[in-house]
């Protein structure tokens, strides 16, 4: 079980939005603003999309978003294209110099 | 362009040491953190550890009486061995460089299957 809890699944159609939700506790994404998350396609390795809980990298689309309230923090895609679909994984600073990850949630672009 | 590379043994016997070694191209492992990051099969990522540029290195505790990361600056590589692996060992295992400014993981290597069976 992973130390972050995704949803399994989430989807939309072209052009809608969705969110993804990633909830730790108060030891690792309550406590620090040091949330990533990540998009992985079948096979390959995980891209960065967001760091520090809502900063995009250099050539990340602006309709990506992030944020965070409480023990949860949240990806959210708008616009959604076909290239959006993949696994997205949530990560979090947890203090002590250790580092968690979520179970990934699959985004289907209906 | 940064870019990284898994190489290794793809099967590992029960009880033996697992070893793996990232090549880092496009930037030198005396700056950042580098980092292992594993994946077992249809399931979520679980973070190994890291070495500092410092050489000094930080393990998942869940892990850490099991786990060595070293470095090797010559030829721009890291190194990761695991010992006593049982099958909940097997994942794709990644390496990674990690930033302690803004704690991020990017980029990744593409990731290596180890299984462990006999």
């Amino acid at each position: 079980q992973s130390a972050l809890t995704q949803p399994p699944s989430a989807s939309g159609s072209p052009g809608q939005s969705v969110t993804i939700s990633c909830t730790g506790t108060s030891s690792d994404v309550g406590s620090y603003n040091y949330v990533s998350w990540y998009r992985q396609y079948p096979g390959k390795a995980p891209k960065l999309m967001i760091y520090e809980v809502s900063k995009r990298p250099s050539g990340v689309p602006d309709r990506f978003s992030g944020s965070k309230s409480g023990n949860t923090a949240s990806l959210a895609v708008s616009g959604l294209q076909a290239e959006d679909e993949g696994d997205y994984y949530c990560s979090s600073y947890a203090g002590s110099d250790n580092w968690v990850f979520g179970g990934g949630t699959k985004l289907t672009v209906l | 362009q940064v870019q990284l590379q898994e190489s290794g043994p793809g099967l590992v016997k029960p009880s033996e040491t697992l070893s793996l070694t990232c090549t880092v191209s496009g930037d030198s492992i005396k700056t950042y953190y580098w980092s292992w990051v594993r994946q077992p099969p249809g399931q979520g990522l679980e973070w190994i550890g890291y070495i500092a540029y410092s050489g000094s290195t930080r393990y998942n505790p869940s892990l850490k009486s099991r786990v060595t990361i070293s470095a090797d600056t010559s030829r721009n590589q890291f190194s990761l061995k695991l010992r006593s692996v049982t099958a909940a060992d097997t994942a794709i295992y990644y390496c990674a460089r990690q930033s302690l400014v803004y704690y991020w993981f990017d980029p990744w290597g593409q990731g290596t299957l180890v299984t462990v069976s006999s």
